[in-house]
């Protein structure tokens, strides 16, 4: 069975700080690799997904990942981040063959002050 | 992406009584829905795969008589959670996409059970 962990379970940053979630899984065969984020009272939204190709993502909002096979790790990046990326932010996973199911890791709370 | 809605968004029950959650998909044919569940401050747990027609697919520890899942349409799933009681209460959200493909998820639907 295929599993994620998301080690950073709280994370506080000033705005302008550089950001890096890290996000290692578990599965022997092809993956796809997601980052959702959650913002206050709102609900999952994707801020990218890696399934083949270019191992390094970009998503929306001036977030990246980066995908490392030999280290099982998809870390999500912001080079400069905002007050308003306050979120809680979800990696999962899902197998290449398509019966699989998202597994999540259980999150990071990302708190950023002014 | 694929627009995904539920209702209700909030609903207070009484301990022994049922509740029905709806789960639509409105531009997107979705044989294929999954039912999460999210504690406070913890990650989706994947409860369910529904499935258009036919039976759903439960997650391991989940209760199918407990949680019934109904799929009659490629745009409506519900969820049902019968005999609620406190332990019941949660976040319940739904999934629409493809499997093996990224997902959109829907606002999710606060149960509490009093």
């Amino acid at each position: 069975a295929q599993s994620v962990s998301q080690h950073n379970h709280h994370v506080i940053l000033s705005e302008a700080a550089s950001l890096e979630l890290g996000c290692n899984y578990s599965y022997g065969g092809t993956v796809n690799l997601f980052w959702y984020v959650q913002y206050p009272g709102q609900h999952l939204q994707l801020l990218l997904k890696y399934f083949s190709g270019d191992p390094l993502v970009k998503g929306i909002k001036g977030f990246e990942a980066e995908f490392i096979k030999s280290k099982f790790s998809f870390n999500l990046r912001k080079p400069s981040v905002q007050w308003s990326d306050t979120a809680e932010y979800f990696c999962a996973v899902n197998g290449g063959d398509t019966a699989s199911k998202l597994t999540f890791g259980t999150g990071t709370r990302l708190q950023v002050t002014l | 992406g694929a627009v995904v809605s539920q209702h209700p968004s909030r609903v207070i029950c009484k301990s022994g009584t049922s509740v029905k959650i709806e789960c639509r998909s409105l531009d997107f044919q979705a044989t294929t829905m999954f039912w999460y569940r999210q504690f406070p401050k913890q990650s989706l747990m994947l409860m369910a795969t529904s499935n258009e027609g036919s039976k759903a697919t439960y997650e391991q520890g989940v209760e199918k008589d407990k949680f019934l899942i109904n799929h009659a349409s490629l745009t409506l799933s519900t969820l049902t959670v019968t005999s609620a009681h406190p332990e019941d209460s949660s976040f319940y959200i739904c999934s629409v996409g493809p499997p093996s493909y990224e997902q959109y998820f829907g606002p999710g639907t606060r149960l509490t059970v009093t």
